[in-house]
């Protein structure tokens, strides 16, 4: 069993829908719990970084942590063609080193 | 906003040859830097980090003699896959540590390496 699990899609949706990703794990020494948008042949750029359970938001994006049931999810609301990109969540117990999700492929249709 | 560039982003070579990649941190320093490696449609796996003026510490499965890190200074860090073959052909992708939040990790732009 991997320690991050992530749907790789593809996901498809059109303009405006409301998105949501989720990712699960096993390890509960996690503590640090990310989520970073890559498009192709690029790097990874950092959207969300929450270290406690609940709720955090900026702008479109919310992101949810339930440290109980080992569960992360980013939301995107009224989702643009410019949001789609590979959404990948990762995770840290606190020394640095991330674990990444497979990372979903979303794809928002004009 | 902290900004991690990589030289080259591109490079081909024929194999057996040594390729380096450059990771820096333009406006911050960085003691620990992270070397991920990516392949098509996959996640990112860390292959190894690089701490400032100490070897590096590889992951499992890692072999320390093909890919050879160096974290010279507090902006600078090397990554030379040694005799390279077309199996090493992947996207190679550094990180810098923040000093800001923790663990916030700023990431490079990648080099793509083709080994024919």
């Amino acid at each position: 069993q991997k320690e991050v699990e992530q749907d790789p899609g593809p996901l498809s949706v059109p303009e405006g829908a409301i998105v949501s990703l989720n990712c699960t794990y096993s390890n509960s020494a996690f503590q640090y719990f990310m989520w970073y948008r890559q498009y192709s042949r690029k790097g990874p750029e950092l959207l969300m970084y929450t270290y406690s359970s609940g709720n955090k938001e900026d702008g479109r994006f919310t992101a949810q942590v339930d440290k109980s049931s080992k569960y992360i999810s980013l939301f995107i609301r009224d989702s643009q063609p410019s949001d789609s990109a590979t959404y990948l969540c990762a995770m840290s117990e606190g020394e640095g080193k991330l674990i990444f999700g497979q990372g979903t492929e979303l794809s928002v249709k004009p | 906003g902290a900004v991690v560039s990589q030289h080259p982003s591109w490079v081909i070579c024929k194999s057996g040859t040594s390729v380096k990649i450059e990771c820096r941190s333009l406006d911050f320093q960085a003691t620990t830097m992270f070397w991920y490696r990516q392949f098509p449609k996959q996640s990112l796996m860390l292959m190894a980090t690089s701490n400032e003026g100490s070897k590096a510490t590889y992951e499992q499965g890692v072999e320390k003699d093909k890919f050879l890190i160096n974290h010279a200074s507090l902006t600078l860090s090397t990554l030379t896959v040694t005799s390279a073959h077309p199996e090493d052909s992947s996207f190679y992708i550094c990180s810098a540590l923040g000093q800001g939040k923790d663990n916030e990790q700023f990431f490079g732009p990648g080099t793509r390496l083709t080994v024919l």
